[in-house]
């Protein structure tokens, strides 16, 4: 069965206290994985779509990783306004464009 | 990418009744998708709408419950029909313009009271 763990649930930052968020999955022929920015009473703001082991994307203080069972999304220097649930999502081959979500991490960045 | 509009954004309805939501789409896309989050939860597909054809429901959710159209390319609608408290999520619809990116409306909050 197709599942996605993230970790943790819930992650306090001191603004510029550099860290990591962690995606693991489990899918039966990976067609890609997503990460998303979800804000509260907001839909998910898609962030970044990787395909392969070892592909890296960037956007400003993001970065996510992926490994044949993890995806890691980095946040370098973070602000107040990054601030928010991040989700990740697979979708497998043959699923018809069905997304299998995490629970997410809401990471909180203080001043 | 694509520019998704959800009316309505917000409504609390009475135990029994239904409730509409409309998904337009400022581009023709294929495939539609509802989601449901469920207060602190993640989100869990609902069923797959393609144009001319009947939805594609995943196991969990009946026809009957969420009952979906899609007259054309751009639109769709999901109906939550004999609502109960339980039913009280946020609604999302999404879709792939030609990519593997699926971008989200902006969702309908719903509380059944």
């Amino acid at each position: 069965e197709d599942q996605v763990t993230q970790s943790p649930e819930a992650l306090r930052l001191q603004e510029g206290e550099s860290s990591s968020l962690n995606c693991s999955y489990t899918v039966s022929g990976l067609r890609g994985l997503f990460w998303y920015r979800q804000d509260p009473g907001k839909g998910p703001e898609f962030l970044f779509t990787l395909y392969s082991a070892g592909e890296e994307k960037e956007k400003e203080r993001l970065k996510a990783t992926l490994t044949k069972k993890e995806s890691f999304l980095h946040i370098t220097a973070p602000k107040p306004e990054d601030s928010a649930t991040y989700l990740c999502a697979v979708q497998g081959n043959n699923q018809g464009g069905k997304l299998i979500f995490g629970q997410g991490t809401e990471l909180s960045v203080k001043p | 990418s694509a520019v998704i509009s959800q009316k309505p954004s917000r409504d609390i309805c009475q135990r029994g009744t239904s409730l509409t939501i409309q998904c337009q789409v400022d581009s023709q896309v294929t495939m539609m998708f509802w989601y449901r989050q469920q207060p602190g939860q993640s989100l869990t597909l609902i069923a797959t709408a393609n144009q001319g054809s009947e939805a594609t429901y995943e196991s969990g959710f009946v026809i009957d419950k969420f009952p979906i159209s899609r007259p054309n390319l751009t639109f769709s609608t999901l109906t939550v029909s004999n609502m109960s408290p339980e039913d009280s999520s946020i609604y999302l619809c999404s879709v792939e313009p030609g990519s593997t990116e699926a971008f989200f409306g902006q969702g309908t909050r719903l509380t059944v009271v």
